[in-house]
């Protein structure tokens, strides 16, 4: 089955900075890579999303690049605020229902 | 609309108890999902149902059982409650690609 891996499990930046998160994945069969956001006492909430036939895929301060060749997907954030301090989760599945999980990654922008 | 529902937000069990963990959305989306979260671990799918009447196995499926008689209801229940289902259990449902998560049932058995 899928398997996903992510890194690194915390990251501290100074609010203004950029941040970066990646994840690689086993499954070549998976097409659809979706970022969650975990807000404390929260559940997830996807941020962006990406499929396999686009390599980049950008929202405001937040983009997804994906190499399938290499099957490794990051998650960057730019001029990071406080309000961008939480845990995020990458995620990879060849359907949308049977999403399999990275282990998350706890952003903690300081002002 | 308030979308995903989960009831109750917090539960303490003891061990070999029972209890039904509710959930309920008001999109009309007929996938929906529960998945655990344990710490280190991300989150890990239990079970899912596709719409009313279908349900099947996702990756931990083991001492849990679903049921989907409507829509809006997916319940979870646990039948004999162990130690190692001591977790944060979120329910979900999808529209198109899109997963909208509930605010999480905290779960401790002792």
């Amino acid at each position: 089955g899928e398997n996903v891996e992510q890194h690194p499990s915390t990251l501290s930046v100074q609010e203004g900075d950029s941040a970066v998160i990646k994840c690689t994945y086993s499954d070549s069969a998976s097409n659809y890579f979706p970022w969650y956001k975990q807000e404390l006492g929260k559940g997830p909430q996807l941020i962006i999303d990406i499929r396999s036939n686009v390599g980049e895929k950008k929202d405001q301060r937040i983009a997804v690049t994906l190499n399938k060749t290499a099957k490794h997907f990051s998650l960057h954030i730019t001029e990071t605020q406080p309000e961008d301090s939480a845990v995020y989760f990458c995620a990879a599945s060849e359907s949308f229902q049977k999403l399999v999980f990275g282990t998350g990654t706890r952003l903690l922008v300081s002002p | 609309n308030a979308g995903v529902t989960q009831t109750p937000k917090f539960q303490v069990l003891k061990t070999g108890q029972s209890m039904t963990l509710q959930c309920a959305q008001d999109m009309n989306h007929e996938y929906m999902s529960w998945y655990r979260q344990d710490p280190g671990m991300g989150l890990r799918l239990i079970h899912y149902s596709v719409g009313a009447g279908i349900t099947d196995q996702g990756e931990v499926p083991n001492g849990y059982n679903v049921s989907r008689s409507t829509t809006e209801d997916f319940p979870l229940r646990l039948l004999s409650a162990a130690p190692s289902q001591t977790s944060v259990y979120f329910c979900a449902s999808r529209s198109d690609s899109i997963q909208y998560f509930g605010a999480g049932t905290r779960l401790s058995v002792l």
